[in-house]
């Protein structure tokens, strides 16, 4: 089980350039999460998929930010263009079903936007 | 608004004795509830969970207590060791399976 992967580790760009962060889930499962890490905000839910399609996007901060999973294997996290403020840990998350089962995380891209 | 909140931005303690995260939320829509432990460099990682119908739970070193008229959940570690510091994250869920997270309490394991 090669856990949820994502890519790239670390992004560092320029301000109002296109930033494209990737996960690959756990093979079965059918539930994938995208969350932003920041000091002063902890973990936020930014969006999350069932079967790829997308339940609740209310955590996206602004239109710039897009999400999409094209299947059950991939998915894309967008921001563009990006901003200093848009600097932080980006972690993608996935689990077999709903309700109670654990979220298995990848080990997150962290991007610097300067 | 934050409906899982970790007041507590850090907590040390000193090895073998008792650490105690604490964890408020404000949902009252939540009805499971989990602990989840952060290394450096790496994902978070799953702890130990509990759902609403109980007010204890578990697991070899770790214990979840949840106080349901207090919205208030509590992990125990006994004994602390050094390899438990990390960052301690609580999360709640309930209805359309959105899993909200806390800040996170960093703990330190002094020898």
């Amino acid at each position: 089980d090669a856990g949820v992967i994502q890519s790239p580790r670390h992004e560092v760009t320029e301000m109002g350039q296109e930033v494209t962060l990737r996960c690959k889930p756990i093979s079965g499962h059918n539930s994938l999460f995208w969350y932003r890490q920041t000091m002063m905000r902890g973990l936020e839910l930014l969006i999350y998929f069932n079967n790829n399609v997308p339940i609740d996007d209310s955590g996206m901060p602004e239109d710039r930010f897009s999400a999409k999973m094209p299947n059950a294997s991939f998915s894309t996290l967008k921001i563009q263009p990006s901003e200093p403020r848009d600097s932080a840990v980006y972690f993608c998350a996935s689990r077999q079903g709903l309700g109670n089962s654990p979220l298995h995380f990848g080990n997150g891209t962290r991007l610097t936007v300067t | 608004d934050q409906q899982v909140k970790q007041n507590s931005p850090s907590l040390s303690v000193q090895e073998g004795r008792i650490s105690i995260l604490n964890c408020d939320y404000t949902n009252s829509m939540f009805d499971y509830f989990l602990w989840y432990k952060k290394y450096p460099a790496e994902g978070p990682t799953f702890l130990i969970s509990i759902s609403s119908i109980k007010d204890k739970n578990e697991d070899g070193r770790f214990t979840v207590f949840l106080n349901k008229s207090a919205k208030h959940l509590s992990l125990h570690i006994v004994p602390s060791q050094p390899g438990d510091s990390a960052v301690y994250f609580c999360a709640a869920s309930g209805g359309r399976d959105k899993i909200i997270f806390g800040k996170g309490t960093r703990l330190h394991i002094l020898p």
